[in-house]
């Protein structure tokens, strides 16, 4: 099975600034990944699939990177409404697995 | 608007069974790739189980390989999870995903609660 380990698990950071969450896989995974974001209450919403690409209405301030085995999130500029929890997710196979999140709270 | 739907969650004593059911609203789920994915209370985002479009391909995590059972009827644009022999740690919200890339679709979730 192919583990994926995310860090930061938690991150403090003020409006406007630059975050990155970075996500490893066990093993490689080429770019099958997604980023998703979700706040309390609510359902996970995609940022990023296939590791950098955005779908239409997700804000350019949001861009992933990464190939193989190494990929991260970039959040530039922070707006307050991006203070949630993040998550990995790979499917390069199965069983599809999701790192543990990374809360982003307001410093 | 574009939605998925959840019901059939609710209180189950353990070994109970479930039936959750994902209706589709304002788009056919006859090409997406449908999933089930659960959050426990307080907890993160795990992976439960696929069914590819057209049904033919299915799996499912270890933690609930042969009790679970995922369905679809694309004829009805649905998707079900049949849930037996239920457990403690099955408590969780419930969500139905829809992807068909660039497009992934999540329900609102439905929360089951194993409980005696």
């Amino acid at each position: 099975d192919i583990q994926m380990t995310q860090s930061p698990s938690s991150l403090s950071a003020s409006v406007g600034d630059r975050v990155t969450i970075t996500c490893r896989a066990s093993q490689g995974i080429t770019n099958d990944l997604g980023w998703y974001q979700q706040k309390p209450g609510k359902a996970p919403k995609r940022l990023i699939y296939s590791a950098s690409s955005l779908p239409s209405g997700v804000p350019l301030r949001f861009s992933g990177s990464g190939s193989g085995t190494e990929f991260t999130l970039t959040i530039t500029n922070l707006q307050p409404e991006d203070f949630a929890t993040y998550y990995c997710l790979q499917y390069n196979d199965y069983p599809r697995s999701f790192g543990q999140g990374t809360k982003l709270e307001i410093k | 608007e574009v939605q998925l739907v959840e019901s059939g969650g609710g209180l189950v004593k353990p070994g109970g069974s479930l039936r959750l059911s994902c209706a589709a609203s304002e788009f056919s789920l006859s090409n997406y790739h449908m999933n089930w994915v659960r959050q426990a209370p307080g907890k993160g985002l795990e992976w439960v189980s696929s069914i590819s479009a057209s049904g033919r391909f299915i799996n499912y995590a270890d933690s609930v390989k042969g009790r679970f059972t995922i369905s679809r009827d694309n004829a009805k644009n649905s998707l079900y999870l049949q849930m037996n022999t239920l457990r403690d740690e099955d408590t969780a919200i419930y969500y139905c995903v829809g992807t068909y890339d660039p497009f992934d679709y999540w329900g609102q979730g439905t929360l089951v609660t194993v409980s005696s």
